[in-house]
Protein backbone atom coordinates (compact mmCIF):
# COMPACT_ATOMS: atom_id res chain seq x y z
CA UNK A 1 0.00 0.00 0.00
CA UNK A 2 0.91 3.65 -0.37
CA UNK A 3 3.63 4.95 2.07
CA UNK A 4 3.91 8.69 4.05
CA UNK A 5 7.46 9.00 5.74
CA UNK A 6 7.08 11.34 8.24
CA UNK A 7 10.98 12.95 9.66
CA UNK A 8 12.14 12.64 12.31
CA UNK A 9 10.24 10.67 14.19
CA UNK A 10 11.21 12.71 17.42
CA UNK A 11 12.58 15.64 17.77
CA UNK A 12 14.03 17.85 21.11
CA UNK A 13 15.03 21.58 20.60
CA UNK A 14 15.33 24.53 23.10
CA UNK A 15 12.93 27.28 23.49
CA UNK A 16 12.93 29.99 20.84
CA UNK A 17 14.60 27.75 17.73
CA UNK A 18 12.58 26.79 15.08
CA UNK A 19 12.24 23.04 13.74
CA UNK A 20 10.98 21.63 10.42
CA UNK A 21 9.21 18.24 10.45
CA UNK A 22 9.24 16.52 6.55
CA UNK A 23 6.36 14.64 5.16
CA UNK A 24 6.90 12.63 2.16
CA UNK A 25 4.44 10.38 -0.02
CA UNK A 26 7.00 7.81 -1.12
CA UNK A 27 4.78 5.87 -3.88
CA UNK A 28 2.15 8.07 -4.86
CA UNK A 29 1.44 11.80 -5.68
CA UNK A 30 -0.24 13.50 -2.52
CA UNK A 31 -2.20 16.78 -4.38
CA UNK A 32 -3.38 17.34 -0.75
CA UNK A 33 -1.48 16.97 2.89
CA UNK A 34 -2.96 17.56 6.44
CA UNK A 35 -1.48 18.27 9.31
CA UNK A 36 -2.26 17.25 12.87
CA UNK A 37 -1.32 17.87 16.52
CA UNK A 38 -2.00 15.38 19.25
CA UNK A 39 -1.59 16.37 22.78
CA UNK A 40 -1.52 12.98 25.29
CA UNK A 41 -4.44 11.41 25.52
CA UNK A 42 -6.71 13.52 23.24
CA UNK A 43 -7.90 13.33 19.50
CA UNK A 44 -6.09 14.55 16.64
CA UNK A 45 -6.84 18.42 15.88
CA UNK A 46 -6.45 19.64 12.49
CA UNK A 47 -3.94 22.14 12.28
CA UNK A 48 -4.01 23.10 8.30
CA UNK A 49 -4.44 21.51 4.73
CA UNK A 50 -2.36 22.42 1.86
CA UNK A 51 -2.66 21.59 -1.22
CA UNK A 52 0.70 21.74 -3.99
CA UNK A 53 1.70 24.53 -5.13
CA UNK A 54 -0.84 26.72 -3.03
CA UNK A 55 -0.61 28.47 0.00
CA UNK A 56 -2.24 26.43 3.50
CA UNK A 57 -5.63 26.88 4.58
CA UNK A 58 -5.33 27.13 8.44
CA UNK A 59 -7.84 25.85 10.86
CA UNK A 60 -9.20 27.93 13.35
CA UNK A 61 -7.08 29.08 15.99
CA UNK A 62 -3.88 27.91 14.30
CA UNK A 63 -0.98 30.49 13.93
CA UNK A 64 0.07 30.63 10.43
CA UNK A 65 2.98 32.78 11.34
CA UNK A 66 4.15 30.21 13.60
CA UNK A 67 2.98 27.03 11.79
CA UNK A 68 4.95 27.10 8.16
CA UNK A 69 3.69 25.03 6.02
CA UNK A 70 5.30 24.43 2.47
CA UNK A 71 3.99 21.71 -0.23
CA UNK A 72 6.11 22.45 -2.66
CA UNK A 73 6.40 19.47 -4.29
CA UNK A 74 3.64 16.72 -4.81
CA UNK A 75 5.74 14.42 -2.58
CA UNK A 76 6.53 16.56 -0.07
CA UNK A 77 5.01 18.64 2.63
CA UNK A 78 7.25 20.73 5.92
CA UNK A 79 5.59 21.76 8.59
CA UNK A 80 8.39 24.57 10.49
CA UNK A 81 7.48 25.30 14.17
CA UNK A 82 8.90 28.35 14.44
CA UNK A 83 10.49 30.57 17.76
CA UNK A 84 9.06 26.68 19.46
CA UNK A 85 8.16 26.88 23.00
CA UNK A 86 7.42 24.38 25.69
CA UNK A 87 3.97 24.86 25.26
CA UNK A 88 4.14 23.47 21.50
CA UNK A 89 5.81 20.59 22.93
CA UNK A 90 3.08 17.81 20.90
CA UNK A 91 3.11 14.94 18.72
CA UNK A 92 2.66 16.07 15.05
CA UNK A 93 1.22 13.66 12.19
CA UNK A 94 0.75 14.02 8.66
CA UNK A 95 -1.72 12.62 6.17
CA UNK A 96 -1.95 12.31 2.41
CA UNK A 97 -4.42 11.99 0.05
CA UNK A 98 -3.75 11.42 -3.68
CA UNK A 99 -3.31 9.02 -6.62
CA UNK A 100 -6.44 6.77 -7.69
CA UNK A 101 -7.22 6.46 -4.00
CA UNK A 102 -9.56 7.50 -1.84
CA UNK A 103 -7.73 6.64 1.34
CA UNK A 104 -6.13 9.27 3.29
CA UNK A 105 -2.40 7.38 4.60
CA UNK A 106 -0.70 8.64 7.41
CA UNK A 107 2.54 9.33 8.22
CA UNK A 108 3.94 7.32 11.90
CA UNK A 109 4.34 11.06 13.66
CA UNK A 110 7.11 13.45 15.13
CA UNK A 111 6.78 14.04 18.88
CA UNK A 112 8.29 17.48 19.72
CA UNK A 113 9.79 18.45 23.08
CA UNK A 114 10.63 21.85 23.48
CA UNK A 115 12.81 22.10 26.76
CA UNK B 1 -19.06 18.33 7.76
CA UNK B 2 -20.91 15.63 8.99
CA UNK B 3 -19.68 15.41 13.23
CA UNK B 4 -19.57 11.94 14.74
CA UNK B 5 -20.20 10.58 17.61
CA UNK B 6 -18.46 7.28 18.99
CA UNK B 7 -18.58 6.20 22.96
CA UNK B 8 -15.06 6.88 24.89
CA UNK B 9 -14.09 3.59 25.70
CA UNK B 10 -15.16 -0.20 25.17
CA UNK B 11 -14.07 -3.32 27.43
CA UNK B 12 -13.42 -6.85 25.61
CA UNK B 13 -11.66 -9.81 26.26
CA UNK B 14 -9.74 -12.00 23.78
CA UNK B 15 -11.85 -13.92 20.93
CA UNK B 16 -14.61 -11.72 21.58
CA UNK B 17 -16.28 -10.08 18.79
CA UNK B 18 -16.23 -5.97 19.31
CA UNK B 19 -19.21 -3.89 17.43
CA UNK B 20 -18.38 -0.06 18.02
CA UNK B 21 -20.90 2.27 16.76
CA UNK B 22 -20.68 5.84 15.25
CA UNK B 23 -23.50 8.63 14.66
CA UNK B 24 -23.12 10.88 12.26
CA UNK B 25 -26.66 12.02 12.17
CA UNK B 26 -26.05 14.79 9.27
CA UNK B 27 -24.33 12.37 6.80
CA UNK B 28 -24.20 14.57 3.19
CA UNK B 29 -25.32 12.37 0.33
CA UNK B 30 -22.02 12.24 -0.99
CA UNK B 31 -20.12 11.28 2.39
CA UNK B 32 -18.50 7.99 3.07
CA UNK B 33 -17.94 6.56 6.30
CA UNK B 34 -14.26 5.79 6.94
CA UNK B 35 -12.33 4.01 10.43
CA UNK B 36 -9.01 4.53 11.40
CA UNK B 37 -7.29 2.73 14.57
CA UNK B 38 -4.28 4.49 15.56
CA UNK B 39 -1.72 2.86 18.65
CA UNK B 40 -0.10 4.87 20.78
CA UNK B 41 2.68 7.45 19.50
CA UNK B 42 1.75 6.77 15.76
CA UNK B 43 0.14 7.94 12.99
CA UNK B 44 -3.55 6.25 12.40
CA UNK B 45 -3.80 3.77 10.37
CA UNK B 46 -6.81 3.01 7.65
CA UNK B 47 -9.17 0.03 8.51
CA UNK B 48 -12.30 -0.03 6.81
CA UNK B 49 -13.87 2.33 4.12
CA UNK B 50 -17.97 2.36 3.18
CA UNK B 51 -20.68 4.18 1.93
CA UNK B 52 -24.13 1.84 2.09
CA UNK B 53 -24.95 -1.66 3.49
CA UNK B 54 -21.88 -3.61 4.81
CA UNK B 55 -18.46 -3.54 3.55
CA UNK B 56 -15.97 -6.61 4.62
CA UNK B 57 -12.42 -6.89 4.27
CA UNK B 58 -9.48 -8.98 6.24
CA UNK B 59 -9.65 -7.19 9.18
CA UNK B 60 -12.74 -5.44 9.65
CA UNK B 61 -16.65 -5.25 8.11
CA UNK B 62 -18.40 -2.39 8.43
CA UNK B 63 -22.25 -2.36 8.82
CA UNK B 64 -24.36 0.88 7.33
CA UNK B 65 -27.96 0.89 7.96
CA UNK B 66 -30.20 2.52 5.14
CA UNK B 67 -30.68 5.90 6.27
CA UNK B 68 -26.64 5.69 6.72
CA UNK B 69 -27.03 7.92 10.37
CA UNK B 70 -24.66 5.45 11.93
CA UNK B 71 -22.24 3.23 10.99
CA UNK B 72 -21.10 0.05 13.20
CA UNK B 73 -17.30 -1.40 13.41
CA UNK B 74 -17.04 -5.20 13.84
CA UNK B 75 -13.78 -6.63 15.10
CA UNK B 76 -14.18 -10.19 14.76
CA UNK B 77 -12.28 -12.38 17.31
CA UNK B 78 -10.37 -9.18 18.75
CA UNK B 79 -6.88 -10.12 20.29
CA UNK B 80 -4.53 -7.77 22.66
CA UNK B 81 -3.03 -6.27 19.83
CA UNK B 82 -6.21 -4.98 18.69
CA UNK B 83 -5.87 -2.27 22.01
CA UNK B 84 -6.24 1.18 20.22
CA UNK B 85 -8.05 3.89 19.47
CA UNK B 86 -10.77 3.71 17.18
CA UNK B 87 -11.55 6.80 15.11
CA UNK B 88 -14.96 7.11 12.67
CA UNK B 89 -14.69 10.21 10.04
CA UNK B 90 -17.02 11.22 7.67
CA UNK B 91 -16.62 13.05 4.50
CA UNK B 92 -17.04 12.96 0.69
CA UNK B 93 -13.53 12.01 -0.51
CA UNK B 94 -13.60 13.09 -3.79
CA UNK B 95 -14.17 17.01 -2.39
CA UNK B 96 -11.77 19.35 -3.08
CA UNK B 97 -12.57 20.58 0.02
CA UNK B 98 -12.79 17.39 1.64
CA UNK B 99 -10.97 17.28 5.34
CA UNK B 100 -10.15 15.01 7.71
CA UNK B 101 -11.65 15.80 11.10
CA UNK B 102 -11.61 13.20 14.19
CA UNK B 103 -14.02 13.17 16.90
CA UNK B 104 -12.75 11.74 20.53
CA UNK B 105 -12.67 8.12 19.50
CA UNK B 106 -13.15 4.99 21.06
CA UNK B 107 -10.44 3.39 23.02
CA UNK B 108 -10.59 -0.36 22.71
CA UNK B 109 -9.08 -2.18 25.85
CA UNK B 110 -9.17 -6.19 24.90
CA UNK B 111 -8.14 -7.74 28.24
CA UNK B 112 -6.33 -11.56 28.15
Amino acid sequence: GAVVSQHPSWVICKSGTSVKIECRSLDFQATTMFWYRQFPKQSLMLMATSNEGSKATYEQGVEKDKFLINHASLTLSTLTVTSAHPEDSSFYICSATGGASVEAFFGQGTRLTVV
Amino acid sequence: LAKTTQPISMDSYEGQEVNITCSHNNIATNDYITWYQQFPSQGPRFIIQGYKTKVTNEVASLFIPADRKSSTLSLPRVSLSDTAVYYCLVGDPMDSSYKLIFGSGTRLLVRP
